[in-house]
């Protein structure tokens, strides 16, 4: 069972900011929130994590509220070439993988419009 | 790049065919992963070596056979196939299987069972 919840699609204009949202009301204390991407006919690709600081890398920004059942994944600008599925994921120990791998859900489909 | 490197990129087989696909990473990692992804569907975990040891394998028919002979390379040995294998099968890495940051993906081969 997938411990996040995404919309299942999404546009935004291109040039604008695209706000992904994810709620995972059932986080634990030691759970990091981390965010992948997958562009058609490609392997996903590392965005960025957090535990419960806001976070901001060259790629986007990650907003996690206080409670740390929710969060958002900023992407300031956004051009056609972030259209992809957006994965939000929690995992233990800070990590990526771990010997059980990540747990991908369905996503959120992000369509840039021109 | 994302310095994980697989092959073929696409490939076709019968279901009486032997075939085997090939993952390499360039990125010193110590962990290694196999993923399933079929049409409309989550990726799903398949194995996971770390240091060249097995140490996750989901409930994978045995027609599926991984092997890792350094922490470099992981194959997927096919055989006996059925159609509905049919998937995009992804490679992935990372620094280690328990305290890492973050998996780096493959693009992927796309295989098809007739």
């Amino acid at each position: 069972d997938a411990k996040t919840t995404q919309p299942t699609s999404m546009d935004c204009a291109e040039g604008r900011a695209a706000n992904l949202p994810c709620n995972h009301s059932t986080i634990s204390g030691n759970e990091y929130v981390y965010w992948y991407r997958q562009i058609h006919s490609q392997g996903p690709q590392y965005i960025i994590h957090g535990l419960k600081n806001n976070e901001t890398n060259e790629m986007a920004s990650l907003i996690i509220t206080e409670d740390r059942k929710s969060s958002t994944l900023i992407l300031p600008h956004a051009t056609l070439r972030d259209t992809a599925v957006y994965y939000c994921i929690v995992s233990v120990l800070g990590g990526g993988g771990g010997a059980d791998g990540l747990t991908f859900g369905k996503g959120t489909h992000l369509i840039i419009q021109p | 790049e994302t310095g994980v490197t697989q092959t073929p990129r696409h490939l076709v087989m019968g279901m009486t065919n032997k075939k085997s696909l090939k993952c390499e990473q360039h990125l010193g990692h110590n962990a290694m992963y196999w993923y399933k992804q079929s049409a409309k569907k989550p990726l799903e975990l398949m194995f996971v070596y770390s240091l060249e040891e097995r140490v996750e394998n989901n409930s994978v028919p045995s027609r599926f056979s991984p092997e890792c002979p350094n922490s470099s390379h992981l194959f997927l040995h096919l055989h006996t196939l059925q159609p509905e294998d049919s998937a995009l099968y992804l490679c992935a890495s990372s620094q280690d299987a328990v305290r890492n940051e973050k998996l780096f993906f493959g693009s992927g081969t796309q295989l098809s069972v007739l």
